[in-house]
């Protein structure tokens, strides 16, 4: 059964804190993702990795950054938490090849930021 | 960039009855793939169905079927004999690259009994 794990299903952080989100796959995937989730906006492309080490932004890298050391692993870093940060974040990883394949999610990371 | 329209933030459907959720897309694009995601509450994203832009023929998998309209862009999904469990966030993705998706907004479906 593919499995994709967050760190932490609730989070709760102060203003200015660094904070880690930590993201594991079982699957041997190429491409993982993290996107944040708010109410009426749908689901928002953070950064993505097709390979260890490998990075790119998506549509809001703006107060995040991105490790991606190991193949299993992908963290999304909050250098400074804002309140505006406080939402849901949803990892996902999915096989690279000709076409794109199935993304799989994790069950979500609810961060608030106070 | 490639845009993702559901106009419907929430539908509700009587079990065993059939609806239909709509989502529209733009691209300049010939070739790319669409995905109908599913979020139950408090459960984890799956997928429900996926259709490849090149194939004329809609995708069907179980109760879950699309219309696929190229020309218009349009991408629609229906669920037939509805059941209680079919009651959570659906999302209409696109994606042309292989690697990141982008979501439409999402449309929240009730099943009554």
């Amino acid at each position: 059964d593919v499995k994709v794990t967050q760190s932490s299903r609730y989070l709760v952080k102060r203003t200015g804190e660094k904070v880690f989100l930590e993201c594991v796959q079982d699957m041997d995937h190429e491409n993982m993702f993290w996107y944040r989730q708010d109410p009426g906006l749908g689901l928002r492309l953070i950064y993505f990795s097709y390979d260890v080490k490998m990075k790119e932004k998506g549509d809001i890298p703006e107060g995040y950054s991105v490790s991606r050391e190991k193949k299993e692993r992908f963290s999304l870093i909050l250098e400074s938490a804002s309140t505006n940060q406080t939402s849901m974040y949803l990892c996902a990883s999915s096989l690279s090849g000709g076409a794109p394949d199935t993304q799989y999610f994790g069950p979500g990371t609810r961060l608030t930021v106070l | 960039a490639q845009t993702v329209t559901q106009s419907q933030p929430e539908m509700s459907v009587q079990e065993a009855e059939t609806v239909t959720l709509s989502c529209t897309y733009d691209t300049s694009e010939s070739d790319y793939y669409l995905f109908w995601y599913k979020q139950p509450p408090s459960r984890q994203m799956i997928l429900v169905i996926r259709q490849e832009a090149y194939k004329q023929q809609n995708a069907t998998e179980n109760r879950f079927s699309v219309n696929f309209q190229k020309a218009a862009k349009s991408f629609s999904l229906k669920i037939s004999d509805s059941q209680l469990g079919d009651a959570a966030m659906y999302f209409c993705a696109y994606t042309n690259s292989g690697y990141a998706l982008n979501f439409g907004k999402g449309t929240s479906l009730l099943v009554t009994p």
